[in-house]
C-alpha cells in the first residue's frame, strides 16, 4: 500500500538557517504530494502541493519538488524564522479518482531559536 | 473567506457521556472527512462522506458515528467516550474532481474526557 517516510524530528535550527525536511514515498502511479503545517493547538494548513512529476510547489518561502525518479518531495526553505516553528507533515493522496484518502508521514517538529 | 469551521474548539465531557462535534464549510465541497489526531501523531481518518454516501474506515470503532444532514454540515457523534478518545478531532473537505485532491482542514476540536 501507499506509505510516506518523513525525516524524524525534532529539528532545532537557528533563525536564518537553511531548512531541509526529507520526505520519500511509496505509491503506484502518480499521486499528488502535499506538505501541511500545524501550529500549536491548530488544525492542518496546506503549505504547498505538487500534482505531477517535476512540479515545484512553493509558498511563504518554502519549496518542494516532485521527484518521480527518487520518489521524494523534500521541503526546503532558505532562511527560517521563529514563526516557522511548527509540525510539518508530508502526505500523498490516492491515485485513483474517487480515492482521495491522504497518507501522512509521521510529522517533523521544527523549532527555530532566535 | 471560504473556510472550514469547527465548533466548539474545546469540549470537555465525562466518561461515557455522549458528545457531538460539529463541522461546517462554506467551500461547497462534496467530500467531508473526520480525522482523529492524538498527541505527536499524524491524523487518522475515521470516515468520510461523498455527498450523502458514507464511507467508514475498517478500523474505526463502532463508538464513533457521523451524520451529514446537508452539504454544509457534518457531525461526529461519540456515543460513549472513553479516556482513550481524548484527542484533537479534525474536519476536512475536498472537491471530488480530477486534479482537485487537496483537503482543507478546520482548526480542530480538542476533546477532553474526564
Amino acid at each position: 500500500g501507499d506509505s510516506v517516510t518523513q525525516m524524524e524530528g525534532p529539528v532545532t535550527l537557528s533563525e536564518e538557517a537553511f531548512l531541509t525536511i526529507n520526505c520519500t514515498y511509496t505509491a503506484t502511479g502518480y499521486p499528488s504530494l502535499f506538505w501541511y503545517v500545524q501550529y500549536p493547538g491548530e488544525g492542518l494548513q496546506l503549505l504547498l502541493k505538487a500534482t505531477k512529476a517535476d512540479d515545484k510547489g512553493s509558498n511563504k518561502g518554502f519549496e518542494a519538488t516532485y521527484r518521480k525518479e527518487t520518489t521524494s518531495f523534500h521541503l526546503e526553505k532558505g532562511s527560517v524564522q521563529v514563526s516557522d516553528s511548527a509540525v510539518y507533515f508530508c502526505a500523498l493522496s490516492g491515485v485513483n479518482f474517487g480515492n482521495e484518502k491522504l497518507t501522512f508521514g509521521t510529522g517533523t517538529r521544527l523549532t527555530i531559536i532566535p | 473567506d471560504a473556510m472550514v469551521i469547527q465548533n466548539p474548539r474545546y469540549q470537555v465531557t465525562q466518561f461515557g457521556k455522549p458528545v457531538t462535534l460539529s463541522c461546517s464549510q462554506t467551500l461547497n465541497h462534496n467530500v467531508m472527512y473526520w480525522y482523529q489526531q492524538k498527541s505527536s501523531q499524524a491524523p487518522k481518518l475515521l470516515f468520510h462522506y461523498y455527498d450523502k454516501d458514507f464511507n467508514n474506515e475498517a478500523d474505526t470503532p463502532d463508538n464513533f458515528q457521523s451524520r451529514r444532514p446537508n452539504t454544509s454540515f457534518c457531525f461526529l457523534d461519540i456515543r460513549s467516550p472513553g479516556l482513550g478518545d481524548a484527542a484533537m478531532y479534525l474536519c476536512a473537505t475536498s472537491r471530488r474532481a480530477r486534479g482537485e485532491e487537496t483537503q482543507y482542514f478546520g482548526p480542530g476540536t480538542r476533546l477532553l474526557v474526564l
